[in-house]
Parts: C-alpha cells; structure tokens; sequence
C-alpha cells in the first residue's frame, strides 16, 4: 500500500544540535513537503520540492534546509535548533490534482 | 493569508447528517478545493476534492456552489469515528496547501 512514512516519530535535540528528520513514500509522486504544526495554527508550509534534487522554500523556511536525494526521500535539516522549533512536523507527497498523502508525524522537543 | 473561511466549530449527532461549510470568495479559476481531516496524534486524511462539479465518494459529499465561492463537505450518517478538525483548502495543483485552522467536529453519541 502506498504511503508515506516518517521517521523518527519522536526527537528530543539539544538547543543548537543538528537535527534531520526523515520522510519516505512509496506513492511515486513527484511533489513532497514538510509542514510543521503548533497549537491554534494550521499547518505551515516550510520546505517542499517538484522532484529529486529540487528544493523549495515555502512560508516560513528560516532557520530549516531541505533535501531531496532521490524521488522516495525527502528530509528536513535543523542545522541548529532552538526551542522555538518544538513543534509537530508532518511530510506530505501528492502530485498536481491528486490527493495529498500524509505521514503520520514526528514530534520534536528542542531542550 | 486565509484563502477560505470556516467555522471554529461545530457539533452533531450520531447517525445525522452534518453539513459543513466553506467560504472561498477570492478563489481562482484552476483552483481546486480540497477537503482533509486530521484527528489528533496523526497526519491529516484525505477526504475528496473538485473543481466545479459536486462530487461524492465513500467518505463524503462535496457541493459546491455554481459561482465557486463556497463549497459544503456533506457528512451523512456520522459517527463518533467521524470527530476530527476538517480543513477546506484550495490548491493549483503543483503549488502548496494553505492549511487553516479548520473546522472542529463533535459528534454526540
């Protein structure tokens, strides 16, 4: 079954450590994105890419990179995280006018 | 920059049918409306989408208005499985999602 899948599903990071947070799909599709979710906000578009080795800024990229190796694999870099950066982030892969897929989520707490 | 408008809110009974709205006045025309929930500890789901026609599938009924200014999730039979915060986004297709703050359901068993 296609899906998309994040790892790790839990992090905890030290204030000014290097943090990568991982996403594989198995859907074949060319678009990916990361978004991250905090308390009373939808969700925030940060990084997304059209296909292996495009990346994208999307709303609020500052402070994040984002790396697309291949069409399967997309990750999020905190090169230095801050607490600021605890959050939920979701990645997601879909292509044009298709239905979006989601993983299920890593949860990160930057001490 | 909230392209649809949709109620904090709402509240239904198990075995109902729940109809929730959405205001898109500035929509364009090769955008389509897409309708996901997510209910808590997990990634939003997909529910359905168009771009002029009403559509259904298993999950739910989508109507949209003839001017595309507003679109309504139909939600038939609820249950309590149904409880999630269903957001209503508009998408050119390639270009991103806008996720806004959604509508919260309830559902009273």
């Amino acid at each position: 079954e296609a899906a998309v899948t994040q790892s790790p599903r839990n992090k905890v990071a030290v204030t000014g450590g290097k943090v990568t947070l991982s996403c594989n799909q198995t859907n074949n599709h060319n678009n990916m994105y990361w978004y991250r979710q905090d308390t009373g906000h939808g969700l925030r578009l940060i990084h997304y890419s059209y296909g292996a080795g495009s990346t994208e800024k999307g709303d609020i990229p500052d402070g994040y990179k984002a790396s697309r190796p291949s069409q399967e694999n997309f990750s999020l870099i905190l090169e230095l995280a801050t607490p600021s950066q605890t959050s939920v982030y979701f990645c997601a892969s879909g292509d044009d006018n298709s239905d979006y897929t989601f993983g299920s989520g890593t949860r990160l707490l930057v001490i | 920059d909230a392209k649809t408008t949709q109620p904090d809110s709402m509240e239904s009974t198990e075995g109902e049918t729940v109809h929730l709205p959405c205001s898109h006045a500035t929509i364009s025309g090769n955008e389509y409306i897409y309708w996901y929930r997510q209910v808590p500890l997990q990634g939003p789901e997909y529910v359905t989408h168009g771009l002029q026609q009403n559509t259904t599938n298993s999950m739910a009924f989508l109507a949209i208005a003839s001017d595309r200014k507003s679109s309504t999730l139909i939600l038939t039979h609820v249950s309590l499985r149904d409880a999630a915060v269903y957001h209503c986004i508009l998408s050119r297709g390639y270009q991103n999602f806008y996720f806004g703050k959604g509508t919260s359901l309830t559902v009273i068993p």
